[in-house]
């Protein structure tokens, strides 16, 4: 069963410092992997997707890099401001036709500081 | 154009009522999931609609949920005999096709089973 484990629960910085976000999972044998925010009250809104084939992956102030053969990956965040402050979750879909459902890990808490 | 929806948002209920809850996925869409999240964790699987086909509900935790699908679009999850474990968030998600496996997710129903 894969496991996803999202290292540290909670980061608390000040406004302008980048932010380093960490996910593992145990079994390398994903198809993709998946960064979302969650916002209390709302859904979960999806950041970056990456394929099992990439390294990383950009979206503005957000890069997100994978190592599949490690199990890890890294979403940073450049610049935060106090707008970054929520859940980030990042989750796995295995490599396995016919099986498209997500495993999650439990999120890292962000708040960042004006 | 308009996201993953779900009614109701919240619900609150006693203990042995039955509960449906919805949801409507973005048009077009063609698979559908239901996730569930505890407080404080990533959210867990549930179940998998193709159209109308049920095509993984391993994550159904007993006989008392159920889902369906019947024309392909809006879903409901029932819960028969709601028991106080059965109280966290339930979430639906979308994708264009299971292959193309980005998926949106819908703001989400808090149940609570008094």
């Amino acid at each position: 069963k894969q496991e996803v484990t999202q290292i540290p629960a909670a980061l608390s910085v000040p406004e302008g410092e980048n932010l380093v976000l960490n996910c593992s999972f145990t079994d390398s044998a994903i198809y993709n992997l998946q960064w979302f925010r969650q916002d209390p009250g709302k859904g979960l809104t999806s950041l970056l997707l990456i394929q099992s084939s990439q390294r990383e992956q950009t979206s503005g102030r957000l890069n997100a890099s994978l190592d599949k053969s490690s199990g890890r990956s890294t979403l940073y965040i450049a610049a935060s401001q106090p707008g970054d402050s929520a859940t980030y979750l990042c989750a796995v879909r295995p490599i396995l036709s016919n099986d498209y459902k997500l495993s999650f890990g439990a999120g890292t808490t962000v708040t960042v500081r004006a | 154009g308009a996201g993953v929806s779900q009614s109701p948002r919240y619900k609150v209920t006693k203990r042995g009522q039955d509960v449906a809850l919805r949801c409507d996925p973005i048009s077009g869409h063609v698979s559908l999931y239901w996730y569930r999240q505890a407080l404080g964790q990533g959210p867990e699987f549930l179940t998998y609609f193709n159209y109308e086909a049920q095509q993984d509900k391993s994550g159904l935790p007993n006989d008392r949920f159920s889902a369906e699908r019947p024309e392909g679009s809006i879903s409901t999850l029932t819960i028969q005999r709601t028991e106080q474990r059965d109280s966290a968030m339930y979430r639906c998600a979308s994708s264009l096709t299971g292959a193309v496996s980005e998926q949106f997710f819908g703001p989400g129903t808090r149940l609570t089973v008094l």
